[in-house]
């Protein structure tokens, strides 16, 4: 079976920018979650979609936003670039929205903001 | 509302001595329980995960840990060390929250394992 795999690997934005990040769940997961996770902290949870809606999201603002594909890949989008934006940016997958399978984590996203 | 605290943000063994990893939780709900291992520009591996049944839970590479309801803690133990083991750890509580579950994470715990 595959894993989650995220694209691109690194990347560099200028303040006020808009990015893109995508992320292609793992084979037969129906679930993706989305993280921040800035150097050296835990990561912090962004959202989660499920069949295509949107299942929760923590405390950050209306430009990150997201959306989930019929195949169940996902996207990311931060409109406005902060600097405060720079972190790894992971994807997760899991099946269904019960936590107790677990996710599957991507090697995430290295963003950049200067 | 839940939280978890990971005592340490680093942690020193040599090369076969017993690692201990701690975690302290606090949740309104019974609680999903993981530890996931982070290795340099990698994502986070799931090691092990509580969710019911027995309290003792063991994970991959040898690894294992207790969940202990009256301690609120689930801490990660391996009885020895290797030096494939150097990475950061991660401790997560899952709670449900209005048909949600929403994980929060530890900031981590380095662990350096020395020869």
């Amino acid at each position: 079976e595959t894993g989650v795999t995220q694209s691109p690997t690194h990347l560099i934005k200028t303040r006020g920018q808009q990015v893109t990040l995508r992320c292609s769940s793992q084979s037969g997961h129906n679930t993706v979650s989305w993280y921040q996770q800035a150097l050296g902290q835990g990561p912090q949870f962004i959202f989660q979609y499920y069949r295509e809606e949107e299942n929760g999201r923590g405390n950050f603002p209306p430009r990150f936003s997201g959306l989930q594909f019929p195949n169940y890949s996902s996207e990311l989008n931060v409109n406005a670039l902060e600097l405060d934006d720079s972190a790894l940016y992971l994807c997760a997958s899991s099946l269904n929205t019960g936590s107790h399978y677990g996710y599957t984590f991507g090697s995430g996203t290295r963003l950049t903001v200067v | 509302a839940q939280s978890v605290t990971q005592l340490g943000s680093h942690v020193s063994v040599s090369e076969g001595a017993l690692v201990l990893l701690r975690c302290n939780y606090s949740s309104s709900v019974p609680p999903y329980l993981f530890w996931y291992v982070q290795y340099p520009n990698q994502g986070l591996q799931l090691l092990l995960k509580y969710t019911t049944g027995a309290t003792l839970v063991k994970g991959i590479n040898g690894f294992e840990a207790e969940f202990k309801k009256s301690e609120t803690s689930f801490h990660l133990t391996k009885p020895s060390a290797h030096m494939s083991d150097a990475a950061e750890y991660f401790c997560a509580v899952v709670s449900s929250s209005g048909g949600s579950y929403i994980p929060t994470f530890g900031r981590g715990t380095s662990l350096i394992v020395h020869p």
